[in-house]
């Protein structure tokens, strides 16, 4: 069964660092997502992206945040400087259209 | 996109039905409904999706009143592995509109 891919499983960082969480979505999906969940609490949306652009930002996703698809399979997530409040779960989801929004392990940041 | 309503917990022991109740009071015409598992330290996991009546697959059925006003996802004879958070959604019918995840009612199965 296809699946979104997610690397790395977990990072740790210093505050300030730059982090690239890195996504590969399945192969004929349109629609990609990054979502995060610090411990304990909900699944927080931060951006959807489609068509090569961003199509949804949520407030979380600052100036700090950006998204790329350089390859036609990757899709990362990164974060220019980090700061504490960063720690959490981050997720790659993807589908094809409505339905299905297939998630990925997730990449577990720790900032110091 | 509607709010919802779904207990915060819910204990039950093994092999025994379970039926988590979602409201959602101010669903759109054109809205599913969709129920997401996810166990600790994963990605959240599709169940099921509807739009009226019931649905069912393999894992659970997913029923809604005609008024649409709240759905009902029942899990058939429990196991410990059934232990998972379980979030009601209520999507759009655009694939552009993200998934806003609620809190989610904490399920508990013990043996």
């Amino acid at each position: 069964e296809p699946e979104v891919t997610q690397t790395p499983s977990h990072q740790v960082t210093q505050m300030g660092q730059e982090v690239i969480l890195r996504c590969v979505p399945i192969s004929n999906h349109l629609y990609f997502y990054w979502y995060r969940q610090i411990l304990g609490q909900k699944v927080e949306f931060l951006v959807s992206f489609y068509n090569n652009e961003i199509s949804e930002k949520s407030e979380i996703f600052d100036d700090q945040f950006s998204v790329e698809r350089p390859d036609g399979s990757n899709f990362t997530l990164k974060i220019r400087s980090t700061k504490l409040e960063d720690s959490a779960m981050y997720f790659c989801a993807s589908t094809l259209s409505t339905g299905e929004l297939f998630f990925g392990e997730g990449s577990r940041l720790t900032v110091l | 996109l509607a709010k919802t309503t779904q207990p915060i917990s819910m204990d039950s022991y093994e092999g025994q039905e379970v039926n988590i109740t979602c409201s959602h009071n101010n669903i759109a015409t054109n809205d599913y409904i969709t129920w997401y598992q996810q166990f600790p330290s994963q990605g959240p996991r599709f169940i099921i999706q509807g739009y009226k009546t019931k649905v069912t697959n393999e894992v659970a059925s997913l029923f809604i009143p005609a008024d649409r006003k709240s759905s009902t996802l029942s899990l058939p004879r429990v196991s410990l592995s059934d232990t998972a958070v379980y979030y009601c959604l209520v999507e759009s019918p655009s694939g552009n509109t993200p998934l806003v995840f609620g809190k989610g009612t904490r399920l508990s199965v013990i043996a």
